[in-house]
């Protein structure tokens, strides 16, 4: 079993919907939660971090569940300029960074 | 400020041959980590360094080392190169690298693109 594991996707959607990215993870010692986003042959950046708490960024809108351990990122009002991969990341110590494999977004006008 | 720099972006080599990839971190960053993505995967963690000292190693080969020198800057190197090396390697950078919650936020350079042939 990967220890993060995402849909792959493609997720194909029209401007202006609104989408949502799932997330599971298998550590439960797993201490910080994030999304980043890596757009075609670039780098990985982050998007937000994840609290328990829930979080939004504008149009994003994250939710962890440690007892299912289980992340989400919710996309309002989707652009063009939101097509990317998403990536689930979790930290487990240190600098040690887990990644998902992605979920690939397209947006299409 | 300059961000995380990485050197060389792209590079070729052939099986059996070795290779040494640089990084600078963010200044006032003293924490370096290294990851490697392959095409169509999530990047995969090699190693972590913080004053000059390895504080985490992934699953990955003796063929890989690293280093990170007073200035706080890294190379990665890989030995006895594989087809299967072939990768974006990712190098990253923090304040700091503790596993507090939320401590652990990485800001990660270009990459450099390693095509074994």
């Amino acid at each position: 079993r990967k220890e993060v594991e995402q849909d792959p996707g493609p997720f194909n959607v029209p401007e202006g919907a609104t989408v949502a990215f799932n997330c599971t993870y298998s550590n439960s010692a797993s201490q910080s939660f994030f999304w980043y986003r890596q757009d075609c042959r670039k780098e990985p950046k982050l998007l937000m971090s994840v609290y328990s708490s829930g979080n939004e960024d504008g149009r994003f809108t994250a939710q962890l569940n440690r007892a299912s351990q289980y992340i989400s990122l919710l996309i309002r009002d989707s652009k063009l300029s939101d097509s990317a991969t998403y990536l689930c990341v979790v930290g487990i110590y240190g600098n040690k960074l887990v990644f998902g494999a992605g979920t690939i977004l397209r947006v299409k006008s | 400020d300059a961000g995380v720099t990485q050197s060389p972006t792209h590079l070729i080599k052939t099986r059996g041959q070795q290779v040494t990839l640089r990084c600078s971190p963010i200044s006032g960053h003293k924490s370096v980590s290294w990851y490697q993505q392959v095409l169509g995967q999530g990047p995969q963690f090699i190693f972590q360094y913080y004053e000059k000292e390895e504080r985490g190693r992934g699953n990955f080969p003796d063929r890989f080392s690293a280093r990170q020198f007073p200035n706080y800057s890294s190379e990665l190197n890989v030995n006895a190169l594989l087809l299967g090396d072939s990768a974006l390697y990712l190098c990253a950078s923090s304040r700091n690298p503790d596993g507090a919650p939320g401590a652990n936020v990485l800001t990660f350079g270009a990459g450099s693109r390693l095509t074994v042939l």
